[in-house]
């Protein structure tokens, strides 16, 4: 089974900051990954799949990346945060199954 | 408008069997891919099961495999999990979800169901 592992497991900053969140696979899933976002009590929100494609409605400031050709290391970014944007960010492999979800990333107020 | 709405989530003893389902709308049903994914109270998500869109293919996470089974009703728009021989840690809200990549059952998913609550307690 692949461990889809994310860091840092919280991470604290103020609106308007640059935030980079990353998601380790521990083999190679290509570009098959998917990044959402979860606000207590709501269900989650699919954000970017393809490793880098926006999904429907969300906005430019999300942004989703793999490094090179490897297909293990997956990076989220949100050019300038939002007061909306804190939440937990969840990464998602559906490479080959099992299909696994890394643990979470919690965004919260610095 | 796409919806999905999970029903039939309850509290049930250890051991014990639950169905819930999830009556998808908005959307031809019969050619998407389904899962469901689970949430145990402050905790992560959890893939537990997928289903092809004509039911010949089905998925399971180790942690369930052999105690639940997915299976769906294309004529009446509905996905089904049938759980048994349930235990503590079956605990949480189970949603439902649409597989959004054409031509692969393993998935990305889109839209999500508002959750039911299963809580397996005595």
């Amino acid at each position: 089974e692949i461990v889809m592992t994310q860091s840092p497991a919280t991470l604290s900053v103020s609106p308007g900051e640059r935030v980079t969140l990353s998601c380790r696979a521990s083999q190679s899933i290509s570009n098959n990954l998917a990044w959402y976002q979860q606000k207590p009590g709501q269900t989650p929100r699919l954000l970017i799949y393809g490793a880098s494609t926006r999904a429907t409605g969300i906005p430019a400031r999300f942004s989703g990346s793999g490094s090179g050709t490897a297909g293990t290391e997956f990076t989220l970014t949100i050019s300038s945060l939002q007061s909306e944007d804190f939440a937990v960010y969840y990464c998602q492999q559906y490479n080959i199954w099992p299909q696994v979800f890394g643990q979470g990333t919690k965004v919260e107020v610095k | 408008e796409v919806q999905l709405v999970e029903s039939g989530g309850d509290l049930v003893q250890p051991g014990g069997s639950l169905r819930p389902s999830c009556v998808g709308s908005g959307f031809t049903f019969r050619i998407y891919t389904m899962s469901w994914v689970r949430q145990a109270p402050g905790k992560g998500l959890e893939w537990v099961s997928t289903i092809s869109s004509d039911g010949s293919s089905t998925y399971y996470a180790d942690s369930v495999k052999g105690r639940f089974t997915i299976s769906r009703d294309n004529s009446k728009n509905t996905l089904f999990l049938q759980m048994n021989s349930l235990r503590a840690d079956d605990t949480a809200v189970y949603y439902c979800a649409r597989g959004e990549r054409v031509g692969h059952v393993n998935s990305w998913s889109y839209y999500w169901g508002q959750g039911s609550l299963v809580t397996v307690s005595s």
